[in-house]
């Protein structure tokens, strides 16, 4: 079946301006994540969605970010006023409940 | 601290050859699962191999196995016979199944594996 699919899947953008993600996870899956992937940073866990639960955003690095998720679907990570430091990829992965994560293809961001 | 560590920034290995990659970990949780991802140069996350914490065999998928050694806390990925197309880098995560945690993957720093001819 189809897997994880995010888009775009590269974005360049200029300081200061706002830029959406979105992430569509495997069919089925509850649970959707976010991670962001740098090279001074490496990996690091953004937002957590399952079901209808409260997310777990302990991760999101400050209040410039957001993500919301749609009927329990599709996912959209927001970043406002973004800065050169936002540069990196972003990493979407869903499970089915808490099992093994899976992964989409990433999106580069490149902040000017 | 750092919960999961990678020792190997770098390995390289011969064709055919098999090749194990460092990890170690670190919970006080008794509950929780170990996984390795392949990352090959285009980017996309695969997963390869998961480990419980109260599994007590040791996992295997294929050319892949998981050497899990409990009291040791580590975790280490064993490639058999190497092939050209294992040449990525290599993460270990953790996920801590602590109640009301939220799920989500510790990763380490990961290991660039070389596969030369």
């Amino acid at each position: 079946g189809a897997g994880v699919s995010q888009s775009p899947s590269n974005k360049v953008t200029e300081k200061g301006k706002d830029v959406e993600l979105r992430c569509d996870p495997i069919s089925g899956h509850t649970a959707l994540y976010w991670y962001r992937q740098s090279l001074g940073q490496g990996l690091e866990f953004l937002i957590y969605f399952q079901g209808n639960s409260a997310p777990d955003k302990s991760g999101l690095p400050s209040d410039r970010f957001s993500a919301e998720r749609t009927g329990g679907s599709v996912s959209t990570l927001t970043i406002q006023r973004t800065q050169q430091e936002d540069s990196a990829v972003y990493l979407c992965a869903s499970s089915r409940y808490t099992d093994t994560q899976y992964f989409g293809p990433g999106t580069r961001l490149t902040v000017l | 601290a750092q919960k999961i560590t990678q020792t190997q920034p770098g390995m390289f290995v011969q064709e055919k050859e098999a090749v194990t990659l460092d990890c170690t970990y670190d919970t006080s949780d008794q509950s929780y699962g170990l996984f390795w991802y392949k990352q090959p140069s285009s980017g996309e996350m695969i997963f390869l191999i998961y480990q419980g914490s109260y599994d007590e065999q040791n996992a295997t998928e294929g050319r892949y196995s998981l050497n899990f050694q409990k009291a040791r806390k580590s975790a280490n990925l064993v490639i058999s016979a190497s092939q050209l197309g294992d040449s990525a880098m290599y993460f270990c995560a953790m996920r801590e199944d602590s109640q009301g945690g939220s799920e989500k993957l510790v990763f380490g720093k990961g290991t660039k594996l070389t596969v030369n001819p």
